[in-house]
């Protein structure tokens, strides 16, 4: 399996930009970067896929490198509501479940 | 209306139960999962389904066994309960098992073996 690499925590302050690493250098032509958070106590839920272009939806930004062994997740304006562990996760076309890491647990201060 | 959904939430049982817990998604998704979260915050695949069709089983004791009477059920029954067994299993489904596939997680059911 890519494996990828992301810091164990990040702090941000509320309604300030966040923007949060992910180094995936044995990443695969066809691999896809996926983005998930889990809110405290909650399911995992999706916020943004990539493969080679930057990505945005109304959750986030995804910008890959152009080389793809690295990406970051952005928000724009950090709320309480993204206290959350934010897991990058590389799909390959052998093993399409997903697979999580420890991810990045991002604490935002009022 | 909640896309997969767990029963119990919380379940508090002794060691050597033997327990079920019930996913239903209301998605009309093809391959559902379970997880298992532990103590240390890990996500681990248990299994995959696809279509009633077990695809992944990873290393799991044999005491766990999914059972999908249909495609939009997948229950987790769990025999011999063992005090290791406590954690959190997230319960999910994908319309498939693509790599752009969004992968919905219920809620979760804590599960506590005293």
């Amino acid at each position: 399996d890519a494996k990828t690499t992301q810091p164990n925590s990040m702090e941000s302050n509320e309604e300030e930009p966040v923007h949060l690493p992910c180094n995936h250098s044995t990443i695969s032509g066809t691999d896809y970067i996926h983005w998930y958070r889990q809110l405290p106590s909650q399911g995992p839920e999706y916020v943004i896929h990539g493969l080679t272009s930057n990505v945005n939806n109304r959750m986030a930004s995804l910008a890959i490198a152009e080389d793809r062994k690295s990406s970051t997740l952005i928000l724009h304006r950090a709320t309480l509501r993204d206290a959350a562990v934010y897991y990058c996760i590389l799909r390959d076309r052998f093993n399409n479940d997903m697979r999580f890491g420890a991810g990045t647990r991002l604490t935002v201060k009022p | 209306d909640t896309a997969v959904s767990q029963t119990p939430k919380y379940l508090v049982t002794q060691m050597g139960n033997d327990k079920s817990i019930k996913c239903e998604q209301n998605l009309g998704h093809d391959t559902m999962y379970w997880y298992k979260q532990d103590s240390k915050k890990f996500l681990k695949i248990m299994f995959s389904y696809n279509n009633k069709e077990l695809i992944i089983n990873e290393t799991v004791p044999n005491r766990f066994s999914p059972k999908s009477p249909d495609k939009a059920h997948l229950n987790l029954h769990i025999n011999s309960l063992e005090l290791g067994d406590s954690a959190v299993y997230f319960c999910a489904s994908s319309q498939d098992r693509g790599r752009v596939d969004t992968i919905y997680f219920g809620e979760g059911s804590w599960l506590t073996v005293v």
